[in-house]
């Protein structure tokens, strides 16, 4: 199956820092989403993004589908910003039809005061 | 958060027991959709429904059966609950239009003892 990879898987940051978080896939996707899960564990959408640039506040996301990545941008990192980030797309190859998500491992992200 | 509830949001159980978590939507939403999420694996799809009485299997479905008689509620059930289903469950639903990105509930965290 279609393969999702994350880096890094854990990352600390002084708050007011600015982090990169990285989302390698394996085939092409017709769908790709970003979340960010808070340590209450409720899943929060950030992005859906299967190709180019968006931004929300101090979030953006690039997503280069022909090269088969995908790239969240924390700008002026925040106490709240801390829990795990997590990649998930659809494959036409892999239930993409049916809007089955495949899960990367996701990325740790604690922030410090 | 698409207005999905889940219920219980927290079961301990014994092993060889059943179980049944619910997922109720209000939005009337076709899609619908449970996974589980274990520590290293991020989350993975347990099954999937696509409008009433319509199923089919996820990554993870052994162990797992799932009704869907309404189109608000899609019912997960642990025919015979085992250690290894202890886990956190996530329903979600898939936006009929647009671009079918997907939402989660809170989850359930279920402790099988």
């Amino acid at each position: 199956g279609i393969q999702v990879e994350q880096s890094p898987p854990d990352l600390i940051l002084q708050e007011g820092a600015n982090s990169t978080l990285r989302c390698n896939f394996s085939d092409s996707v017709n769908n790709l989403q970003w979340f960010h899960q808070n340590p209450w564990g409720q899943l929060i959408n950030l992005f859906y993004i299967p190709s180019g640039t968006k931004q929300n506040g101090r979030l953006s996301a690039t997503t280069v589908a022909t090269e088969r990545y995908s790239l969240l941008y924390i700008s002026s990192s925040q106490t709240t910003d801390s829990g795990v980030y997590f990649c998930a797309v659809t494959s036409l190859n892999y239930g993409g039809s049916q809007g089955n998500l495949i899960f990367g491992k996701g990325t740790k992200l604690s922030v410090k005061p | 958060d698409a207005g999905i509830t889940q219920s219980p949001r927290h079961k301990v159980t014994e092993t060889g027991t059943p179980v049944t978590l619910r997922c109720h939507q209000t939005e009337n939403h076709r899609y619908m959709y449970w996974y589980r999420q274990d520590p290293g694996h991020g989350l993975r799809l347990i099954h999937y429904s696509y409008g009433v009485k319509d199923t089919d299997k996820g990554e993870v479905s052994d162990g797992y059966s799932v009704s869907r008689s309404k189109t608000e509620d899609f019912l997960l059930t642990l025919e015979s609950a085992t250690s290894s289903q202890t886990s956190v469950y996530f329903c979600a639903i898939r936006r009929d239009r647009g671009s079918g990105e997907q939402y989660f509930g809170p989850g359930t965290r279920l402790t099988v003892t």
